[in-house]
């Protein structure tokens, strides 16, 4: 078991690029989520999937923001034209089943400039 | 609906007792409680699932109350490194699968 594994921790980027993160859960773990976590707040859900299928999105989520998990193993996290409040960390977490609680991943810290 | 927390920082010196409480508007399915330390990962600790359930470990436990959608977490006698900020997550009944965490609670311990 190594834990959650996040690429890259850290993504510069110019506004109105794309951008994508990738994510490998724990090997055994169905489940995967992907947060958003902005300075001084807590994490914010954007998606989750159990095994390849994307079961709920956030409405906060625009359609800039796009996820994948083939296969149901790693997931990717795109961000189309990036814009300056897309700047967070972006943690990813995996779970084996419901009640069980969340391992998170080290992040991807984006910045947007 | 984000779960609110209280209080939103404390300073202890080791040794000293605290309570962290969650609160939400919603009916609550199970709570869970996180500890994050500055520049990594948030790191789960324990999931409340029934009414009244209390659980954890010798020195932090937590209690659920489902009645009144409330859950609280004890940290006695802190040590240095209880330090970081804990979060509450609740997974609301129709959707369990997903968390929606608080704000946090900066826990400072010192010698």
């Amino acid at each position: 078991d190594t834990g959650v594994s996040q690429n890259p921790r850290h993504k510069i980027t110019k506004r109105g690029q794309n951008v994508t993160f990738r994510c490998d859960p724990i090997s055994e773990h169905n489940r995967l989520y992907w947060y958003r976590q902005t300075l001084g707040q807590g994490p914010e859900f954007l998606t989750y999937f159990q095994n390849e299928a994307q079961l709920e999105k956030s409405r906060l989520l625009s359609d800039r923001f796009s996820a994948e998990r083939p296969k149901g193993s790693f997931s990717t996290l795109e961000i189309q034209r990036t814009e300056q409040g897309d700047s967070a960390m972006y943690l990813c977490a995996s779970s084996p089943r419901v009640n069980y609680g969340y391992t998170f991943g080290s992040g991807t810290r984006l910045t947007v400039v | 609906q984000q779960p609110v927390q209280s209080p939103q920082a404390v300073i202890l010196r080791e040794g000293e007792d605290a309570v962290i409480n969650c609160s939400s508007s919603k009916a609550l399915y199970s709570v869970h409680w996180y500890r994050q330390k500055h520049g990594e990962a948030p790191v789960f600790l324990m999931i409340l699932l029934k009414g009244g359930e209390q659980k954890g470990h010798e020195k932090i436990s937590a209690s659920f109350n489902e009645k009144k959608q409330q859950s609280s977490l004890y940290l006695t006698a802190s040590q240095l490194s209880y330090s970081g900020t804990y979060f509450c997550g609740t997974a609301n009944r129709g959707s369990n699968y997903k968390l929606t965490f608080g704000k946090g609670t900066l826990l400072t311990v010192n010698p």
